[in-house]
């Protein structure tokens, strides 16, 4: 089965730097790639997502990027603020009635 | 943050008690699941549901039921065989095979044994 590795387990920035956490996967025939943010004590919810047929997708601070090769794709949170501060899950799936599968979380911790 | 329900958000539970935990959709989504999350160790499914009347174990099922009499509800049985239930349970929806493949979250249940 498919197996998602995600690192770090924790990251701590300025408020205006950059994050960039990172997830790997295991079976090349996952193609859809999602992010879901989960504030304390909320539930998950999904920010961006991205298609193995991409490479890279932006929706304004946010991006992931995708590398089919290297089987590893990308969560970067640029000009970061307080409000960003969350646990972020990866996950892999191949579609149709294949369970996602997800990453442990990345908890990002944004000091004003 | 409509869509998906779950009920209650707080859950206590005695020794020996089974208590069962409400999931309700109305985004007609055909794939329903359970998970459960602990500190630092994300989301773990329990059970899933691809269809009405049909339910799989999902990587810690033991312990657990479910049962699928509805395309709209999902219910989950924290059995006395659940030796440490204390957790946050997420439900989840979301239509496989879709243009869309998210999976949409409930509110959560927080269950704390007595």
């Amino acid at each position: 089965g498919e197996n998602v590795e995600q690192h770090p387990s924790t990251l701590s920035v300025q408020e205006g730097d950059s994050a960039v956490i990172k997830c790997t996967y295991s079976d090349s025939a996952s193609n859809y790639f999602p992010w879901y943010k989960q504030e304390l004590g909320k539930r998950p919810q999904l920010i961006i997502d991205i298609r193995s047929n991409v490479g890279e997708k932006k929706d304004q601070r946010i991006a992931v990027t995708l590398n089919k090769t290297a089987k590893h794709f990308s969560l970067h949170i640029t000009e970061t603020q307080p409000e960003d501060s969350a646990v972020y899950f990866c996950a892999a799936s191949r579609g149709g009635s294949y369970i996602p599968t997800f990453g442990r979380g990345t908890s990002l911790i944004v000091h004003p | 943050d409509g869509g998906i329900t779950q009920s209650p958000k707080y859950l206590f539970r005695k020794e020996g008690q089974n208590v069962t935990l409400s999931c309700e959709q109305n985004l007609n989504h055909d794939a329903m699941y359970w998970y459960r999350q602990d500190p630092g160790q994300g989301l773990r499914l329990i059970y899933y549901s691809q269809i009405v009347n049909d339910f799989q174990k999902g990587d810690i099922a033991e312990g657990y039921s479910v049962s699928r009499e509805k395309k709209e509800s999902f219910p989950l049985t924290v059995t006395s065989a659940q030796k440490n239930p204390t957790a946050f349970y997420l439900c989840a929806s979301s239509m496989p095979g879709g243009a869309k493949e998210t999976q949409y979250f409930g509110p959560g249940t927080r269950l704390l044994v007595l």
